[in-house]
């Protein structure tokens, strides 16, 4: 099965750029790598999808490098209501079953 | 609102009691999940259906366990003889997907969840 790693916690200060970058394996190969924002008692929220290389949005970046094993999150100029728990989301490569890593909570202080 | 609703949001049961959790999905999505969370873990996943064919089944989805999306719209999670490790957050989520295609291939719409409690 898929396996994702990712770091438990980060801070962070208003202002300044959040990476978080996700490690996955045996991922499906044509596939999309995807990353959602939670907050407590709320289910899970889109952010960015992507499959290669970068991808940008109006609140996001995300950079896949080649060999796809790695995905990194990129947050600009972060504020206290990005302060949320972080889930890189893959599909796995023989079952093609959705799975979640364990998730980074980021703290951002003032 | 016509995002995706699940009922109810919290339930609390005794130990050995059956309960039923229902999603309703965005009304043109195709594609519906299911995910179980517990306290501090990414959400699990159960199963996911498209339309009305359930096309994977997490081995965590146990005989207790049974979804349901009888006419590819609104989908039913029942839990039998309920335990207490059974306690968390049911996820539902929908998404428009490809006959086919990948399952990750678009953005899941999440619910907020139906919490559950068994004593």
């Amino acid at each position: 099965l898929a396996k994702t790693t990712q770091p438990i916690s980060m801070d962070s200060y208003e202002g300044q750029e959040v990476n978080i970058t996700c490690s996955h394996n045996n991922i499906a190969t044509n596939d999309y790598i995807t990353w959602y924002q939670q907050f407590p008692s709320q289910g899970p929220r889109f952010i960015i999808q992507g499959y290669k290389t970068k991808v940008t949005n109006e609140v996001a970046s995300l950079f896949i490098p080649a060999d796809r094993k790695s995905s990194t999150l990129s947050l600009p100029r972060v504020s206290l209501s990005d302060t949320a728990v972080y889930y890189c989301l893959v599909g796995d490569r023989n079952t093609g079953k959705l799975i979640f890593g364990q998730g980074t909570t980021l703290q951002v202080k003032p | 609102d016509t995002g995706v609703s699940q009922d109810p949001r919290h339930k609390i049961t005794k130990r050995g009691q059956n309960v039923t959790f229902r999603c309703d999905p965005i009304s043109e999505h195709n594609r519906l999940y299911w995910y179980r969370q517990t306290l501090g873990q990414g959400p699990e996943f159960l199963t996911y259906f498209q339309n009305e064919a359930q096309l994977e089944k997490s081995r965590l989805l146990s005989d207790r366990f049974s979804a349901e999306r009888p006419k590819g719209s609104f989908s039913t999670l029942e839990i039998q003889r309920t335990e207490q490790g059974d306690s968390a957050m049911y996820l539902c989520a929908s998404s428009v997907g490809l006959a086919g295609g990948p399952p990750n291939t678009g953005e899941l719409f999440f619910g907020e969840g139906s919490r559950l409690t068994v004593l």
